[in-house]
């Protein structure tokens, strides 16, 4: 069981949008702007995508964006690519013991 | 080319130890706070333990709080997870993370993980 909430499986056609959706509690996701969302394809390391709920690292597509409402993440992918086929993640500080805690990643597929 | 490459991982019994280790490249080795993070089987991804780039700051999750012990070396680049009373449920792929130290929150880049099996 992990601490955030994800859709285990979203899909969508090549070059539809598609948003995850990473929920939390005021604890987490809510109470702080310390979200980041990760790509892993299989047998991969994982790759950061977003950072601090909307930022994107350098190298990383303008096709992925973040947002926040409350205590729920997102993750947006625009003009969804067959390489874009993978398991994503989120992650977010939290104020409890744990520190940092994780969503169960959600398959997304490209039809 | 950043690369962080997990080692030590295997099947060990409960009670027994082991000792991870994570080499890094590629990157600022100093610059960065170093995780552990482990997913079980068919389980979502848990934290495990932090250490910062000076080594003055560690915290480790409760689970495993006094049993595993986390440590980097900066001359060698290497990050290392002592792993002591191990029990079945500490099984899981082990991954070591990095963290720039401005933003500890957000695991910049990702080793592939080493499996670790604790079973009789």
């Amino acid at each position: 069981q992990s601490a955030l909430t994800q859709p285990a499986s979203v899909s969508g056609s090549p070059g539809q949008s598609i948003t995850i959706s990473c929920t939390g509690t005021s604890s987490d996701v809510g109470g702080y702007n310390f979200v980041s969302w990760y790509q892993q394809h299989p047998g991969k390391a994982p790759k950061l995508m977003i950072y601090d709920v909307t930022n994107r690292p350098s190298g990383v597509s303008d096709r992925f964006s973040g947002s926040k409402s409350g205590n729920t993440a997102s993750l947006t992918i625009s003009g969804l690519q067959a390489e874009d086929e993978a398991d994503y993640f989120c992650s977010s500080y939290t104020s409890s013991s744990a520190l940092y805690v994780f969503g169960p990643g959600t398959q997304v597929t490209v039809l | 080319q950043v690369q962080l490459l997990e080692s030590g991982g295997g099947v060990v019994q409960p009670g027994r130890s082991l000792r991870l280790s994570c080499a890094a490249s590629g990157f600022t080795f100093t610059s960065y706070a170093m995780h552990w993070v482990r997913q079980a089987p068919g389980k979502g991804l848990e934290w495990v333990a932090v250490i910062s780039d000076g080594e003055t700051y560690k915290n480790y999750a409760a689970s495993v709080k006094g049993r595993f012990t986390i440590s980097r070396d900066s001359s060698k680049n290497t990050l290392s997870l002592q792993m002591n009373s191990l029990r079945p449920d500490d099984t899981a792929v082990y991954y070591c993370a990095a963290a720039h130290d401005s933003r500890w929150h957000t695991f910049d880049y990702w080793g592939q993980g080493t499996l670790v099996t604790v079973s009789s």
